[in-house]
């Protein structure tokens, strides 16, 4: 099925710095998620958004809506080690009866 | 409010055999959703059951079945099991079904090695 594009694939930093990624589809969503899953352990949502042009924060974590309803992304600031995982976005389609739609993820590594 | 809770959490089948994973929603939810994660292609969509009824299924073999009880607690089915079926099973909650843009919870997933 389909999948969205998600960038980048995978990233080392060091701790304290700020990271971005971000999720990108030629079709228009309703609503953007961003989970990030622990080794060995199921994806935990993180923030959900459900507006275009929405901008919402969990502590540290900010992500964005985009205003063309076809793209999100997440900033995670000062990056500390307990963020290392994988990072999903994923979203529903503004079309039918579809399920909800997956980005492959982006690994994260923090070197501290 | 308990998460959803997937039984059983590791198992180790040889090929040929079936197995059957299980799935217990959030209270409250009615959607269940079964995704296949492997580390060459990430999260693939099984099939979503809601209200008992399968209302989508994924590009996966007729080997792959499913289903919902009354209760809203789910079982994946997985017949005459291959070598490539090794994964982790995800199962994924939702208050309704996911195409109306509900969020979905995950469970922690089984881990199925086939050998």
């Amino acid at each position: 099925g389909q999948q969205l594009n998600q960038s980048p694939q995978s990233m080392f930093i060091q701790e304290g710095e700020d990271v971005s990624m971000n999720c990108t589809s030629s079709s228009i969503f309703n609503t953007w998620l961003w989970y990030k899953q622990d080794p060995g352990e199921g994806p935990v949502l993180l923030i959900a958004l459900y507006k275009a042009g929405e901008l919402t924060s969990n502590g540290r974590l900010t992500a964005q809506f985009g205003i063309t309803r076809k793209d999100s992304f997440l900033n995670i600031s000062a990056s500390i080690p307990s963020d290392v995982g994988i990072y999903f976005c994923a979203g529903h389609r503004n079309s039918g009866n579809t399920p909800l739609v997956f980005g492959k993820g982006t690994r994260l590594s923090v070197i501290a | 409010k308990a998460g959803v809770t997937q039984t059983p959490r590791y198992l180790i089948k040889t090929r040929g055999q079936q197995v059957t994973l299980s799935c217990s929603p959030i209270s409250g939810h009615r959607s269940v959703s079964w995704y296949q994660q492997t580390p060459g292609q990430g999260l693939q969509f099984l099939f979503e059951y809601f209200s008992e009824t399968q209302r989508n299924k994924g590009n996966f073999p007729g080997r792959f079945s499913g289903r919902q009880f009354s209760n809203s607690r789910s079982e994946m089915n997985v017949s005459t099991l291959e070598l490539g079926d090794s994964a982790l099973y995800l199962c994924a909650s939702s208050i309704g079904d996911t195409s109306s843009g509900n969020t979905i919870y995950f469970g922690e997933g089984s881990w199925l090695t086939v050998v």
